[in-house]
């Protein structure tokens, strides 16, 4: 069975600092791994996607995150936050060979303070 | 990628009535997905909507309460039905339109309030 923890259900950060928020996986095969952001009052929107081509992906709006695979670790980082980072972010796992499923993790509520 | 919109975008509904909800994607895909998001917590995968069969319910959820639609490639309804206030959520579709990936591109959401 697959499965995704966030380590953290809120993350509060100072603008201009940067941003960290945790992931492990379990899972049986060889994974896909997502991450999606969740502004206010909005859908999903799809961060960046991990599918073994490379460990370090880069994704939209400067967030990055590194399958580490040792770690069985998906974090999501980005360098420096801005304001508008401030949203709910979810890490997905999919096993292709169970029918195109997300799993979703619990969420990190990130917060960036001025 | 793919554009996903929905209709209603939010409601208020009476205990007891139904409610469907509509999805539509820009383009042809065979997968769809309705996924229901509780106050407060994460996504849970309702059913999956392949076009020309019948969806496929995830545990807890069943076919009475949240009958499915997929008339087309294009297009998706999910009916929640003799509602009840634990029926208040955000209802999302998504679709996988990147043949040989399983990628999920959502929708903005339907936002429920049962009274």
């Amino acid at each position: 069975a697959q499965s995704v923890t966030q380590l953290d259900s809120h993350v509060s950060v100072s603008e201009g600092t940067p941003v960290l928020l945790r992931c492990n996986y379990s899972s049986s095969y060889s994974p896909s791994l997502f991450w999606y952001v969740q502004h206010p009052n909005k859908g999903l929107q799809l961060l960046l996607k991990y599918t073994s081509a490379a460990t370090l992906v880069k994704g939209i709006n400067g967030f990055e995150a590194e399958f580490k695979k040792s770690e069985t670790s998906f974090h999501l980082t980005k360098p420096s936050a801005h304001m508008s980072d401030a949203a709910e972010y979810f890490c997905v796992v999919s096993g292709w060979n169970q029918g195109g499923k997300l799993i979703f993790g619990q969420g990190t509520e990130l917060s960036v303070k001025p | 990628s793919a554009v996903i919109s929905q209709k209603p975008s939010r409601d208020i509904c009476q205990r007891g009535t139904s409610l469907t909800i509509q999805c539509q994607v820009d383009s042809q895909v065979t997968m769809m997905f309705w996924y229901r998001q509780q106050p407060g917590q994460s996504l849970t995968l309702i059913a999956t909507a392949n076009q020309g069969s019948e969806a496929t319910y995830e545990s807890g959820f069943v076919i009475d309460k949240f009958p499915i639609s997929r008339p087309n490639l294009t297009f998706s309804t999910l009916t929640v039905s003799n509602m009840s206030p634990e029926d208040s959520s955000i209802y999302l579709c998504s679709a996988a339109p990147d043949r040989g990936t399983d990628t999920q591109y959502f929708g903005p959401g339907t936002r429920l309030t049962v009274l």
